[in-house]
C-alpha cells in the first residue's frame, strides 16, 4: 500500500509569506494526486488534481507541483482566510489514500 | 447547487449495524460516482468505500472490507453505507462526496463537492 507523508505536520507563518507544504508518496503516483484545505467545522474543498491543475474558482495564489513521490503545494502569499489545515490524496483504483494533513497556522 | 446531505449516524454499541445515507441535488446525480470519507474528530480524513456511476466497480478500505457495504439508488438519487460489526475505532464524522469527472469507469477519484458528514460513534 502506497503510503503519503506530509511535512511539516504545522507550519507557522504570518500574512503575506509564502507556504510551501511538501506531500511524498512511498511509491510512485504519477501525477495523479490531489490537495485539499479543510477549515474547523467545515468538509474539505479541493484545491488542486492531477498534480498542478487548480480546481474551479481557486484562487491563482495556490499552486501545485511534482510527479512520481514528490509533490510541493504553494500558497505564493498567505491570506488570512487560508490558516488551515491542507491534505494531499492520491487516486488510485485501490484506494484513494490521504496524507496525515499539514496546519497552516497564524505566527 | 450541488448539495450531498448525510443521515443515520448516532450512537451504537460495538458489534451492532448502522445505515447511513445520502442524499443528493443539484447535479446529475447518475453521471458520478460517490465515496464515503471518514475523520476521527480533530485527526485527519480516511477514504472508506467508492461506487461508480453505475454500481459496476465498487471497493473498500482495508479498514471497513467485509463490515462495510456501498450501494446507490440512483432513481432515488441516494448513496448508502451499511456499516455491520462495528467497532469503537469506526467512530468518526462519515463525510460524502462526490466525483469531480463523469462516468469514471472506477473509483480512482478526486472529491470536488462533499456533504457536511454524520457523526458515527461506536461505545457500550
Amino acid at each position: 500500500e502506497i503510503v503519503l507523508t506530509q511535512s511539516p505536520a504545522t507550519l507557522s507563518l504570518s500574512p503575506g509569506e509564502r507556504a510551501t507544504l511538501s506531500c511524498r508518496a512511498s511509491q510512485s503516483v504519477s501525477r495523479y494526486l490531489a490537495w485539499y484545505q479543510q477549515k474547523p467545522g467545515q468538509a474539505p474543498r479541493l484545491l488542486i488534481y492531477d498534480a498542478s491543475n487548480r480546481a474551479p474558482g481557486i484562487p491563482a495564489r495556490f499552486s501545485g507541483s511534482g510527479s512520481g513521490t514528490d509533490f510541493t503545494l504553494t500558497i505564493s502569499s498567505l491570506e488570512p482566510a487560508d490558516f488551515a489545515v491542507y491534505y494531499c490524496q492520491r487516486r488510485s483504483d485501490r484506494s484513494n489514500t490521504f496524507g496525515q494533513g499539514t496546519k497552516v497556522e497564524l505566527k | 447547487e450541488v448539495q450531498l446531505v448525510e443521515s443515520g449516524g448516532g450512537l451504537v454499541q460495538p458489534g451492532r449495524s448502522l445505515r447511513l445515507s445520502c442524499s443528493a441535488s443539484g447535479f446529475t446525480f447518475d453521471d458520478y460516482a460517490l465515496h464515503w470519507v471518514r475523520q476521527v474528530p480533530g485527526k485527519g480524513l480516511e477514504w472508506v468505500a467508492g461506487i461508480t456511476w453505475n454500481g459496476r466497480s465498487i471497493d473498500y478500505a482495508d479498514s471497513v472490507r467485509g463490515r462495510f457495504l456501498i450501494s446507490r439508488d440512483n432513481a432515488k438519487n441516494s448513496l448508502y453505507l451499511q456499516m455491520n460489526s462495528l467497532r469503537p475505532d469506526d467512530t468518526a464524522l462519515y463525510y460524502c462526496a462526490k466525483d469531480m469527472i463523469q462516468t469514471r469507469l472506477s473509483v480512482a477519484a478526486y472529491f470536488d463537492q462533499w456533504g457536511q458528514g454524520t457523526l458515527v460513534t461506536v461505545s457500550s
